[in-house]
């Protein structure tokens, strides 16, 4: 089946830099990689998604790339602010949509 | 976009009780719904996917008996945590595949 891994765990930016956040997956089958923002004791919350047929996708200061071949996918934040600090974390599935998830990086944005 | 609401938030039970938490798909008809435990830092993990008008399938290692899944019609799944014990105080949350309920926090005393 397929397995996620997430790197890192976590991630201390200054803020205003960038952050990136790195999952790479096994399955070549999964076609839909989302990735989640979760405030403490909150639900996630959808901030970005990329479908397979695609490589880049940009809103705003977030962007997600998508590399098939060696089967990565990762998030760029810009600009970080403090309101970026969060737990986030990357899934991928097949059209079935079941997500399986990485496990997780803690982001802490440093005033 | 679709909303989930799940309810209750937040609920403490003695232990032996059981727990009912529900999530109504509010502006569309979810013939699917995915439900997950949290442990605090870590990832979500899946417990059972329900399906309208049939069995829940559980995943490895979850108790059918224990977490009893109803998905009657296509806007109400409910997940009952049957004779709770302090080990099942967790936050539960389900989900559509894309949209999240707010969770659950359950604290079993």
């Amino acid at each position: 089946g397929e397995n996620v891994e997430q790197h890192p765990s976590t991630l201390s930016v200054q803020e205003g830099d960038s952050a990136v956040i790195k999952c790479t997956y096994s399955d070549s089958a999964s076609n839909y990689f989302p990735w989640y923002k979760q405030e403490l004791g909150k639900r996630p919350q959808l901030i970005i998604d990329i479908r397979s047929n695609v490589g880049e996708k940009k809103d705003q200061r977030i962007a997600v790339t998508l590399n098939k071949t060696a089967k990565h996918f990762s998030l760029h934040i810009t600009e970080t602010q403090p309101e970026d600090s969060a737990v986030y974390f990357c899934a991928a599935s097949e059209s079935n949509y079941q997500l399986i998830w990485g496990a997780g990086t803690k982001l802490i944005i440093k005033p | 976009g679709a909303v989930v609401s799940q309810h209750p938030s937040r609920v403490i039970c003695k232990s032996g009780t059981s727990v009912k938490i529900e999530c109504r798909s509010l502006d569309f008809q979810a013939t699917t719904m995915f439900w997950y435990r949290q442990f605090p830092k870590k990832s979500l993990m899946l417990m059972a996917t329900s399906n309208e008008g049939s069995k829940a399938t559980y995943e490895q290692g979850v108790e059918k008996d224990k977490f009893l899944i109803n998905h009657a019609s296509l806007t109400l799944s409910t997940l009952t945590v049957t004779s709770a014990h302090p080990e099942d105080s967790s936050f539960y949350i389900c989900s559509d595949g894309y949209t999240f309920g707010s969770g659950t926090r359950l604290t079993v005393v």
